[in-house]
């Protein structure tokens, strides 16, 4: 059974905080990983989609990492909004034609 | 402007009836899923479309059943045999089942059966 694992559970930081959570994977038959953030009452949205170990992508103050040889991938938050403020997922994609399997992601709460 | 729809927001639902559960695409996406999100655990993966009059089941597809009989529509109903139905359920599409592309959820509908 694959397992996509998250953690912390949850998060709470000040304002201006900077801040990484961690998504774990299976490090053998990668073909992508996903980050999607989901606010309360909102639909999940796309962060990023990874695919090469060693990739670095950036958002804003968003960033992630990947490495595939060992099965994770971190996602950084620099300087802590309020609507920061979100659960954010990890979907771990074995394979062109598997399906995504999600994490139980991180809730981040952020207090102004 | 483009997205993706479900209706209603909550369901109300007494034991052993049928219901379904509305999602629409107009961004002319091939790809449909349907998941499902219980407290303290990942989405779930019930079913998932390819393309038009083609689905195959997911990790938790047992009491559950789809169509795709329009590209733009994903249906899903939860029949009286599921155990277990009070959920949220959330719908998502790509524009090809690759993982290099994104999914995109709807706003997802909170089903309550008593």
């Amino acid at each position: 059974i694959l397992n996509v694992e998250q953690s912390p559970q949850s998060l709470h930081v000040q304002e201006g905080d900077s801040t990484n959570f961690t998504c774990s994977f299976p490090s053998s038959n990668f073909y992508a990983l996903h980050w999607y953030r989901w606010e309360t009452a909102k639909s999940p949205e796309a962060l990023f989609v990874m695919t090469l170990n060693g990739d670095e992508k950036k958002k804003g103050r968003i960033s992630a990492t990947l490495n595939t040889k060992e099965g994770y991938s971190y996602l950084y938050i620099k300087g802590s909004q309020p609507e920061d403020s979100a659960t954010y997922l990890c979907a771990f994609l074995g394979g062109s034609q598997g399906n995504l399997i999600f994490g139980k992601g991180t809730k981040l709460s952020v207090k102004p | 402007d483009g997205g993706i729809t479900q209706s209603p927001k909550y369901l109300f639902r007494k034991e052993g009836q049928n219901v379904t559960l509305s999602c629409e695409q107009n961004l002319n996406h091939d790809a449909m899923y349907w998941y499902r999100q219980d407290p303290g655990q990942g989405l779930r993966l019930i079913y998932y479309s390819q393309i038009v009059n083609d689905f195959q089941k997911g990790d938790i597809a047992e009491g559950y059943s789809v169509s795709r009989e329009k590209k733009e529509s994903f249906p899903l109903t939860v029949t009286s045999a599921q155990k277990n139905p009070t959920a949220f359920y959330l719908c998502a599409s790509k524009p090809r089942d690759r993982g290099t592309y994104e999914q995109y959820f709807g706003p997802g509908t909170r089903l309550t059966v008593t």
